[in-house]
């Protein structure tokens, strides 16, 4: 079974572009889970979409958002990037609603200059 | 507050040797607590889960235990391995509406030969 995929595998941008990610969840998956992990700290809980919808946030401005398809993919789109939204991208997906089984992709490292 | 606090927030051992690995939480209601383990630049592991009725647990050389009276937990890694050398992350969901997940900051091992 093939787990959650995540691309690009690396970004590079500079100050003020967009930056989009993208994360497949494992097949059967509804809820995918964006974090944003700077280096050397934990994670920050990003966004939680199930069924298409958003059901969480996290304390992060509106240029972080995202969507989630028919096909449960998503994705996260950053805008007006800043030097600190340099980060690793984790995208976890889970089988639904308020289960808290989250199996994680390799994330996205992205770098603003 | 809800929150979830690891310790120590670093740790160097020698390879074969053992280590504990500490998470205090004060998540209420406490439903489970998650250990994962995480390589560096690479997503999360669950390793292992332990709900209220459970004080211990193992999962090869790890063997987790739970103090709900207290609200603690530990981590303990037997015969440590080269490949043990990662972030070790503590988590507890917060029962609200929106069942977010309390992620702790982590220990980061560092295996020596």
């Amino acid at each position: 079974e093939a787990g959650v995929t995540q691309s690009p595998t690396h970004l590079i941008k500079t100050r003020g572009q967009q930056a989009t990610l993208r994360c497949s969840p494992i097949s059967g998956h509804t809820s995918v889970y964006w974090y944003q992990q700077a280096l050397g700290l934990g994670l920050q809980f990003l966004l939680w979409y199930d069924e298409g919808e958003e059901r969480n946030r996290g304390n992060f401005p509106p240029r972080f958002s995202g969507r989630q398809f028919p096909n449960y993919s998503s994705e996260l789109n950053v805008n007006a990037l800043e030097l600190e939204d340099s980060a690793l991208y984790l995208c976890a997906s889970a089988v639904g609603g308020r289960t808290d089984t989250q199996y994680f992709g390799p994330g996205t490292r992205l770098t603003v200059l | 507050k809800n929150q979830v606090e690891q310790s120590p927030q670093s740790l160097i051992i020698l390879e074969g040797k053992n280590c504990t690995l500490q998470c205090n939480y004060t998540v209420s209601p406490f439903s489970n607590l998650r250990w994962y383990k995480q390589d560096t630049g690479r997503g999360p592991v669950s390793l292992t889960i332990m709900t209220f009725s459970e004080n211990t647990k193992s999962n090869g050389r790890y063997t987790a235990t739970l103090d709900a009276d207290t609200k603690q937990s530990s981590l303990h890694i037997t015969a440590s391995q080269l490949s043990d050398s990662a972030s070790y992350i503590c988590v507890v969901p917060f029962l609200d509406s929106n069942y977010q997940l309390i992620w702790g900051a982590g220990t980061k091992l560092i295996i020596k030969p």
